[in-house]
């Protein structure tokens, strides 16, 4: 599984943007970058995902390098809901099943 | 639609003893993956099924088993419990490979 590195944690004021960083220098061709995220006392929430294209959703907006290396997770405007473990995670859909290799992630916090 | 479900929330076992653990998936997902998180190890990949076949396998021992039914519920079981069994327990399902949506999880502690 290729592997990604994120930030320990990032502070950010609410209501003011948040990018989350994600290198991932060991990306292959067929890998999808996914980014979840985990409210404390739950379970891990998707957030979104892209392959080569910059993404956005409702969520947020994914940037992602043109050499893929590396990408980032845009939070337009944050809340205190949004403070949570944000992690970054490289899937290969050309393998079948759906197996998540979590890392560390990436804890944001949010000032009111 | 009713989100992933997992039952018991909280569970207390002793040492030596086994425990199942219950996951019913969003109705039509067939795929169903069960994770181990604990501050130590974060979150890790336990197994999946789909179509009632186990279709990828984590780096755990053999204590850790599950299976999954005709309608898609899935159920593991940890047997004889080690204190280092104690962690959060959550299951995810799937109906093709880009989300998982997760259920709230298993509290397991084992005395």
């Amino acid at each position: 599984d290729a592997k990604t590195t994120q930030p320990n944690s990032m502070e950010s004021n609410e209501e003011e943007p948040v990018h989350l960083p994600c290198n991932h220098s060991t990306i292959s061709g067929t890998d999808y970058i996914h980014w979840y995220r985990q409210l404390p006392s739950q379970g891990p929430e998707y957030v979104i995902h892209g392959l080569t294209s910059n993404v956005n959703n409702r969520m947020a907006s994914l940037a992602i390098a043109e050499d893929r290396k590396s990408s980032t997770l845009i939070l337009h405007r944050a809340t205190l809901r949004d403070a949570a473990v944000y992690y970054c995670i490289l899937r290969d859909l050309a393998l079948p099943g759906n197996k998540l290799v979590f890392g560390a992630g990436t804890i944001l916090r949010v000032k009111s | 639609k009713a989100g992933v479900t997992q039952t018991p929330r909280y569970l207390i076992k002793t040492r030596g003893q086994q425990v199942t653990l219950s996951c019913s998936p969003i109705s039509g997902h067939r795929s169903v993956s069960w994770y181990q998180q604990t501050p130590g190890q974060g979150l890790q990949f336990l197994f999946e099924y789909f179509s009632e076949t186990q279709r990828n396998k984590g780096n755990f021992p053999g204590r850790f088993s599950g299976r999954q039914f005709s309608n898609s519920r899935s159920e593991m079981n940890v047997s004889t419990l080690e204190l280092g069994d104690s962690a959060l327990y959550l299951c995810a399902s799937s109906w093709n490979q880009e989300t998982q949506y997760f259920g709230p999880g298993t509290r397991l502690l084992v005395l």
